[in-house]
């Protein structure tokens, strides 16, 4: 299992709010280490949709949204469209076993 | 703008090596403002940081592949590799070379090769 954990599965109606948990531990997240998110489209590599927390990279709409609090992260999707519908991906860093890079295990959006 | 293909065998047998070679363009392997990493991806699952090299050839690896990964970066021909050895069935996945300012933090990906382990 994952480092990080993430609901297997959401979904959403269009145009509708729908937020994907990260719950992590003392050791990555709760330590204080950056959480990224990747939107990864069917068939597709994933691409960077937030850095740093809550940053967002240039040419990511402003309906994708990071937040980070204690040991958990999320992201919220805003006014939800037909082409959100992918996977979802949290990143982060544990400083367990001498450090290294972390993922969740991906959460699967569907736009109803 | 920088950009990343990946050199994969398709198909390596069980017990050898996996080589996966990442060509970078557009910008300077040596550039100290990034991290060259190797993620993989098993069909139908999720992403598995494998590890990572910066400009100076210091690694850093996932505990779990450490006894069998090595990365090193070629500056002379501005691509850096990730060597796998001993692999198995479980090692089938989609290798995707990556970039990124931070270590954790990945700008760019490539597109991804297929590498099957099968006799």
């Amino acid at each position: 299992q994952s480092v990080l954990t993430q609901p297997p599965s959401v979904s959403g109606a269009p145009g509708q709010r729908v937020p994907i948990s990260c719950t992590g531990s003392s050791s990555n997240i709760g330590a204080g280490y950056d959480v990224q998110w990747y939107q990864q489209l069917p068939g597709k590599a994933p691409k960077l949709l937030i850095y740093g927390n809550s940053n967002r990279p240039s040419g990511v709409p402003d309906r994708f949204s990071g937040s980070k609090s204690g040991t958990s992260a999320s992201l919220a999707i805003t006014g939800l469209q037909a082409e959100d519908e992918a996977d979802y991906y949290c990143q982060s860093y544990d400083s367990s076993l001498s450090g290294y890079v972390v993922f969740g295990g991906g959460t699967k959006l569907t736009v109803l | 703008q920088l950009q990343l293909q990946e050199s994969g065998p398709g198909l390596v047998k069980p017990s050898e090596t996996l080589s996966l070679t990442c060509i970078v363009s557009s910008g300077s392997i040596s550039s100290s403002s990034y991290y060259w990493g190797c993620i993989r991806q098993p069909p139908g699952k999720g992403l598995e940081w494998i590890g990572s090299v910066d400009y100076r050839g210091s690694t850093y690896y996932n505990p779990s592949l450490k006894s069998r990964v090595t990365m090193s970066v070629d500056t002379s021909k501005n691509q850096f590799s990730l060597n796998l050895n001993f692999v198995a069935a479980a090692d089938t996945a989609v290798y995707y070379c990556a970039t990124g300012m931070t270590l954790t933090q990945v700008d760019l990906w490539g597109q991804g090769t297929l590498v099957t382990v099968s006799s």
